[in-house]
Order: C-alpha cells, then structure tokens, then sequence
C-alpha cells in the first residue's frame, strides 16, 4: 500500500499565486522527498527533507516537515504555468525504496 | 536529463507473450529501483539492486516477474506471460553511491497489454 496521502488532490491556481500541497504518512521515517512529473515524463527528483530537519528551502520551494503529526507541506512561490505537473511525496523508511502517495495534480492557469 | 534511460519508451503485447525492459543508469548509480506506476496513481516499488545483487523484492512481484543486474550497470526487467493487469509505465531508478537518498528516474516504459 502506498505510505504517504497527498492533499489535496487536485489544485488549480493563477500565475503568480503560490500553491500549497499537503503529505501525510504512516510510519516512521528517514527522510522525505518530492518530485514531481509532468504529463507523460518520467519523475524529477526537487528536494529531499531529514527526519531531524524541520524546514528546508530550493530556490522557489519550501518544505516543512513535522514528524510528531507525520506530515509535511510543499510550498511552490510565484508560480509560473511550467510548474503544471503532478506533485509527489515519497517517503524513505530504512536505506533503501521510496513510498509513494498518490499526488496532487497542479494546474497553473497563466 | 537524469542520465537514465530506458528502452523501449513504449510496448504493446498481446496477452500471454513475454515483455521484457531495459535500463540503463549512469556508472555512478550503485543501486537501482524498479517501480510500477498506474494511471492516476504513485510509483509502486517493484525491486532494488546494489551492485549486481538484488536485495529486496516487494510482494508486487510476482512469480512471472524477474529483473537482473548482471554486472553492476544497466538492468533488465522481465514479464512473462503478460495480462491486462499489468499495463502500467515502469520506471527505472538510479541512486548515488553515498548519497542521501535522491532517485533519478529514467523516462519509463509504458506497456500495453491487448
């Protein structure tokens, strides 16, 4: 089964307005990742969170992450219409696989 | 570009005939992922390898499943006797020799079964 949740599902915004997408999970962590994948290419990894960190920023993207409610957020700032994609967490529990959630699907209205 | 690439980008099979995929990372990549990706849905892990060796295989893969890493660089994934239920885009992955954990995913394969 898939160990993180996205949130929400689908999110549809104007250029320039940031976006915000929501990542739950189920167990214990290593760390958290994002990546995100456009129509029909393969996934791009963006940033990758510790268990011991609690913010971490890449250059337009911030993550948070809160271990003690197993969630962490991904900011996108001043949008642009490229940043159209589906938007993944992935968690990494020992040394090894990523689990996925389900996505959020970011549509970017220019 | 992730350096990763997989062949072929695209499959269609008839029910009942052997598919089977290729990847190829870059030197660098000690390990490799498989993942299984249905539309509207997250990667599913498949199988990793470190080096030549194949440590870990998820419940996923099924007796008709197989993957090999022959000398440590580029992948194989194969499927035998295909059905419907596994059209999916399989993804490749590599991952850095000490790094912290990022994937670099190849474009995938998409496979069709008719």
């Amino acid at each position: 089964s898939q160990q993180g949740e996205e949130d929400p599902q689908a999110l549809s915004i104007q250029e320039g307005e940031n976006a915000t997408m929501n990542c739950s999970y189920k167990t214990s962590i290593n760390n958290l990742q994002w990546y995100r994948q456009n129509s029909g290419r393969g996934l791009v990894h963006l940033i990758l969170i510790r268990s011991n960190e609690r913010e971490k920023h890449s250059g337009r993207l911030r993550v948070t992450l809160d271990t003690s409610k197993k969630s962490s957020s991904l900011l996108i700032t001043a949008s642009r219409a490229a940043d159209t994609a589906s938007y993944f967490c992935a968690t990494q529990t020992g040394a090894n696989n990523l689990f996925f959630g389900t996505g959020t699907r970011l549509t970017v209205i220019p | 570009d992730t350096g990763v690439s997989q062949n072929p980008r695209h499959k269609i099979t008839k029910r009942g005939q052997n598919v089977t995929f290729r990847c190829d990372p870059i030197s660098e990549h000690n390990r490799l992922y498989w993942y299984r990706q249905t539309l509207g849905q997250g990667p599913e892990f498949l199988t990793y390898f470190q080096n030549e060796a194949q440590l870990e295989k998820s419940r996923l893969l099924s007796d008709r499943f197989s993957a090999e890493r022959p000398k440590g660089s580029f992948s194989t994934l194969e499927i035998q006797r295909t059905e419907q239920g596994d059209s999916a885009m399989y993804l490749c992955a590599g991952r850095l020799a000490g790094g912290p954990g990022e994937q670099f995913f190849g474009p995938g394969t998409r496979l069709t079964v008719l």
